[in-house]
């Protein structure tokens, strides 16, 4: 998996749109961009994945720059439930055997404040 | 649809003893994960299958065994239980084309 970075935390009011970035500077062409987030003691949740094009569904909007090299993930009216850790993730979207096991980074702290 | 499901919540054991982790999908995913997560750190990965009958070890395999007899159904037993396996257990499922993992609840394990 390419490496990503990602800023350690950030807050946004509720109710606000959350800007999450991610840098992916070395992502290859056939890599996705993924994202996950993990609420606290609960198991790692599935957000939103896109190529190129711009995503959007029913929990966020996904944003990849035209280089690919950057990507930023909005979730439209965040809640305080909202708050997680979120990981970027960038992968062939093929699952190959153990190849396919996700490798979670640091991630970023979201804190949403009522 | 109930997607990953994953019993039980909770448990103790003691050293030595035995259990069996149950882990169930219904979005008729061919592959299933287990992870365990130690406080603070990442997923690392201990078994994975790629559809019933088939399994395979993964990052830290050792003190573990999985079998997969249906597509739905990935348990995986602990022998001998160790406190170094004091950790949170996650099941995931996946479709080949997807990419996209779908976890479970976990079950937080204590070995004292």
């Amino acid at each position: 998996d390419a490496k990503t970075t990602q800023p350690t935390s950030m807050d946004c009011a509720e109710g606000r749109a959350a800007n999450l970035p991610c840098n992916h500077s070395t992502i290859s062409g056939n890599e996705y961009v993924y994202w996950y987030r993990q609420i606290h003691s609960q198991g790692p949740q599935y957000i939103i994945h896109g190529l190129k094009n711009n995503e959007t569904n029913e929990m966020a909007s996904l944003i990849i720059t035209e280089d690919r090299k950057s990507s930023t993930l909005i979730l439209p009216h965040a809640t305080l439930r909202d708050t997680a850790v979120y990981y970027c993730i960038v992968r062939v979207a093929v699952e190959s055997g153990a190849n396919s096991k996700l490798t979670f980074g640091k991630g970023i702290t979201l804190s949403v404040r009522p | 649809n109930a997607g990953v499901t994953q019993t039980p919540k909770f448990r103790i054991l003691k050293i030595g003893q035995s259990m069996t982790l149950q882990c169930t999908q219904d979005m008729n995913h061919n592959y299933m994960y287990w992870y365990r997560q130690d406080p603070g750190m990442g997923l690392k990965l201990i078994y994975y299958s790629v559809g019933a009958g088939i399994t395979d070890k993964g990052e830290v395999p050792n003190g573990y065994n999985v079998s997969r007899s249906t597509t739905e159904d990935f348990p995986l037993r602990l022998e001998l239980a160790a406190p170094s396996q004091t950790s949170v257990y996650f099941c995931a499922s996946s479709s080949p084309l997807a990419g996209a993992q779908f976890f479970g609840p976990g079950t937080r394990l204590t070995v004292l």
